[in-house]
């Protein structure tokens, strides 16, 4: 099946910790963004990268950092500079010119 | 002012009922219009772009108003199942989208 991975569903960690959070699509899709999805609130972009070995800050980046290896993969790291990490974060791809994003089932990172 | 702003709801109909949802943007070069469903814990997952001509889709017609700067979103003949959050999004450039907070239907028996 053609689709996007996220893993884990579910992640706790302990304040000061850095942690990875994997996006794996098989779609071909060229570019691929991280957003945060806080309760009662819109998606806001973290970061995005439109093609290998390339990405752009978002309107939240400080406190992550992501890489893009492989077109297959975006992993983003949630760094403890973070000060607010517990979210709903959501990995998206998009298709070449097309415009329509498509979205992972998310991982839900609590801080203890 | 917000760039992409909805009403946040909830709207409660009875099944049958025919809804309409509104959202407002912006910036005036917006190029690309989308409604996405949520449902509660999930991924958003696309319902339907919106063409400037409108567009329909069984239950639910999409409308733009580039003068007016709105998008509507019409579902006739509610279904339990499309209670759900319906998100507004809008696109400047092709490369990253604008998400508006979502309008939260709820459609009772």
């Amino acid at each position: 099946d053609g689709g996007i991975t996220q893993s884990p569903k579910y992640l706790f960690r302990k304040e000061g910790q850095n942690v990875t959070l994997s996006c794996e699509q098989n779609l071909n899709h060229d570019a691929m963004y991280w957003y945060r999805q806080d309760p009662g609130q819109g998606l806001r972009l973290i970061y995005y990268s439109q093609i290998v070995n390339d990405f752009q800050k978002g309107d939240i980046a400080e406190g992550y950092s992501v890489s893009r290896e492989k077109k297959e993969s975006f992993p983003l790291t949630v760094t403890s500079a973070q000060k607010n990490p517990t979210a709903f974060y959501l990995c998206a791809s998009r298709r070449g010119r097309e415009n329509e994003q498509f979205f992972g089932p998310g991982t839900r990172l609590t801080v203890l | 002012r917000k760039e992409v702003e909805q009403d946040p709801g909830p709207f409660n109909v009875p099944e049958g009922a025919t809804v309409a949802f509104n959202c407002t943007y912006s910036n005036s070069a917006s190029q690309s219009f989308f409604w996405y469903r949520q449902d509660c814990r999930k991924e958003p997952k696309l319902l339907m772009s919106v063409y400037s001509s409108g567009n329909e889709d069984g239950r639910f017609t999409a409308q733009l108003n580039r003068a007016s700067q709105y998008i509507s979103l019409l579902i006739r003949d509610s279904k339990l199942s499309d209670s759900a959050t319906y998100l507004c999004v809008v696109n400047i450039g092709y490369s990253t989208l604008t998400f508006g907070k979502g309008t939260m239907l709820l459609v009772s028996p």
